[in-house]
């Protein structure tokens, strides 16, 4: 299965960043799409997912009320939006694949989108 | 929510030996809903394990996971230079989805 992600961003402290990850839309509806970062030099942390079939989004806490993900069936896209950017989030952003109930495991990633956060 | 603890850190090894990583949880995790996966640099991590000791697609079985509970493994017998890059471990039982912090297994 090939995720597909948009190219890298720079952006400046308390901007917003969306990032894109595009599946093939006849199995899109099948799975969720979550979102994993990994802050340069660390390990991997789950921000969040949506399951295009119902299109309930569900966000780690840490995040609530920064992150939007949301979903296009018609052209089996997956997108996330986080706002108030800090340097702290300077890092690369992976769409991963995932089973449609309340938790997952990630049998599929796509490449990476490094956002970087600076003045 | 749950905490992954991976030890060692690091694990510097040779070619052809024996490689044990742990994973220990700070509450057990129920149908054994732990997976490994493994990140080359510069690279996606990729699933390994799961269900604690399922082989997901292209897994040699030179690799193996087990365990239960709280302590989990993943054992990588006669490693092979592509076997050298991090281990993550991962809890799918309780929301929200953990990662371990990482091993690093360097030749």
């Amino acid at each position: 299965v090939r995720l597909v992600q948009s190219g890298a961003e720079v952006k400046k402290p308390g901007s917003s960043v969306r990032v894109s990850c595009e599946a093939a839309r006849d199995i899109f509806s099948t799975y969720s799409f979550n979102w994993v970062r990994q802050a340069p030099g660390q390990g991997l942390e789950w921000m969040g997912k949506i399951s295009p079939s119902t299109e309930e989004s569900h966000y780690a806490q840490r995040f609530q009320g920064r992150i939007t993900i949301t979903a296009d069936k018609s052209t089996g896209t997956a997108l996330m939006e986080l706002v108030r950017l800090t340097s702290q989030d300077t890092a690369v952003y992976y769409c991963a694949r995932g089973a449609r109930g309340p938790v997952t495991l990630f049998d599929s990633w796509g490449p990476g989108t490094p956002v970087t956060v600076s003045s | 929510e749950i905490v992954l603890t991976q030890s060692p850190g690091t694990l510097s090894l040779s070619p052809g030996e024996r490689a044990t990583l742990s994973c220990r949880a700070s509450q057990p995790i129920s149908s054994r809903h732990l997976a490994w996966y493994r990140q080359k640099p510069g690279q996606a991590p990729r699933l390994l394990i799961y269900g604690a000791s399922t082989r997901a697609t292209g897994t040699p079985d030179r690799i193996t996971g087990n365990g239960s509970g709280t302590d989990f493994t993943l054992t990588i017998s006669r490693l092979e230079p592509e076997d050298f890059a991090v281990y993550y471990c991962q809890q799918y039982d309780t929301s929200p989805e953990t990662f371990g912090q990482g091993t690093r297994l360097d030749i």
